[in-house]
């Protein structure tokens, strides 16, 4: 199940099952949106991005959706492993990728073997 | 792929030193840079963007005197935490960006103690 805790959501799932994070965006004029993969004590690592022009896209495991309407974009990841235990930020910027990005608040992932 | 290093991966040092970090773009040239601090369990707040040759600019709330970066070459960025004090303790995190097309790659980040 999800949590909320001081700082950090957290999202608890088993072995295999498939996860879904979510993420409330701020700006509505961004037009480009990245998931990265953060674990303890390290950089944060790129999953998937997309555009705006687009509401779905799909990579190894990993689906990114956006809902422009609602300012909302998720991350699915299928049969997760306990590898994916991390957490989870979306960014967003303007433009093509040469911007500062804006970050999420960030979501915890523990996956139980 | 794009890699950058960043050094030291993690530094203590006394209250009222100066510490510098370094970050580096290995195999592309970084024409924009990006300083980021991230405190426990929290997201990464950008501190500010530097541009090669040219100053850098700040976030509201960071002290430009306190926090100096340098951007003196494409390949590398340097930020000095001045007269560090306890509650500069963080995690410092930096990103690089190219006109060539390799978007954002970040620093495997430099955990700072002061004591």
């Amino acid at each position: 199940g999800e949590s909320v805790g001081l700082h950090l959501p957290t999202l608890s799932v088993q072995e295999g099952d498939n996860s879904i994070i979510n993420c409330a965006y701020s700006n509505s004029a961004s037009d480009y949106f990245i998931w990265y993969k953060q674990e303890s004590g390290k950089g944060p690592q790129f999953i998937i991005d997309i555009r705006s022009n687009m509401d779905k896209r799909q990579g190894q495991r990993v689906t990114v959706l956006l809902n422009k309407t609602v300012k909302h974009l998720s991350l699915q990841i299928a049969a997760t492993q306990p590898g994916d235990s991390a957490v989870y930020f979306c960014a967003e910027t303007l433009g093509s990728g040469y911007s500062t990005l804006t970050f999420g608040k960030g979501t915890m992932l523990l996956v139980s073997p | 792929g794009a890699v950058v290093s960043q050094h030291p991966s993690w530094v203590i040092c006394k209250s009222g030193t100066s510490v510098k970090i370094e970050c580096r773009s290995l195999d592309f040239q970084a024409t924009t840079m990006f300083w980021y601090r991230q405190f426990p369990k929290q997201s990464l707040m950008l501190m500010a963007t530097s541009n090669e040759g040219s100053k850098a600019t700040y976030e509201q709330g960071v002290e430009k005197d306190k926090f100096l970066i340098n951007h003196a070459s494409l390949t590398l960025s340097t930020l000095t935490v001045t007269s560090a004090h306890p509650e500069d303790s963080s995690f410092y995190i930096c990103s690089a960006i190219s006109g060539q097309g390799y978007g954002y790659t970040f620093g495997s980040g430099t955990r700072l103690t002061v004591v």
